[in-house]
């Protein structure tokens, strides 16, 4: 089975600081990790994902993440928060051998951007 | 490319009656679609898988007789919520995995409202 556990349900930073928004896995199989970013009453975009290639992966709006299998970790990070970085950013995994690639998705971290 | 659709992005029925919610794959083939559940400030839920041809898969806990899934063709699956009661309102998204199946892309999601 496969899981991931966003540490923080709540991040608050300020316009022009570095976000950076936290994302533990836990998988028997070699995972499959996003990370979807939502915005009020609409749907998940994708913002990148890693499928075992290169473990630095770039995603869009500037975002980035890093797969450290030795910590279990993928973390999502952006140099310099904008006011439109403000939503609801889940992080979820799929085993590579799932049927059918359902996700198992995160609590959500509540991103805030302040002036 | 690989755009998910839903209908209707929004319903309010009265409680006992029927809502049929709409999922369609635009510009690819699907023969897997998912079901997620959210409610307020929470994460989303997998209710069940929609395979094309055969019976939904249903997640423990998610009544099947409740939520009816009909996928009828390779680009369109339904939810149907038979008999719906308040505590049915809730956010509906649905998932397909796109061209070469390693990721999930969203519909825009269904806010059902029972009164």
């Amino acid at each position: 089975a496969q899981s991931v556990t966003q540490l923080g349900s709540h991040v608050s930073v300020s316009e022009g600081a570095l976000v950076l928004l936290r994302c533990n896995y836990s998988s028997s199989v070699p995972p499959y990790l996003f990370w979807y970013v939502q915005y009020p009453n609409q749907g998940l975009q994708l913002l990148l994902k890693y499928t075992s290639a290169a473990t630095l992966v770039k995603g869009i709006n500037g975002f980035e993440a890093e797969f450290k299998k030795s910590e279990t970790s993928f973390h999502l990070t952006k140099p310099s928060a904008h006011m439109s970085d403000a939503a609801e950013y889940f992080c979820a995994v799929s085993g590579a051998s799932n049927s059918g690639y359902a996700l198992n998705f995160g609590k959500g971290t509540s991103l805030l951007v302040t002036p | 490319g690989a755009v998910v659709s839903q209908h209707p992005s929004r319903v309010i029925c009265k409680s006992g009656t029927s809502v049929k919610i709409e999922c369609r794959s635009l510009d690819f083939q699907a023969t897997t679609m998912f079901w997620y559940r959210q409610f307020p400030k929470q994460s989303l839920m997998l209710m069940a898988t929609s395979n094309e041809g055969s019976k939904a898969t249903y997640e423990q806990g998610v009544e099947k007789d409740k939520f009816l899934i009909n996928h009828a063709s390779l680009t369109l699956s339904t939810l149907t919520v038979t008999s719906a009661h308040p505590e049915d309102s809730s956010f509906y998204i649905c998932s397909a995995p796109g061209p070469g199946g390693d990721t999930q892309y969203f519909g825009p999601g269904t806010r059902l409202t029972v009164l």
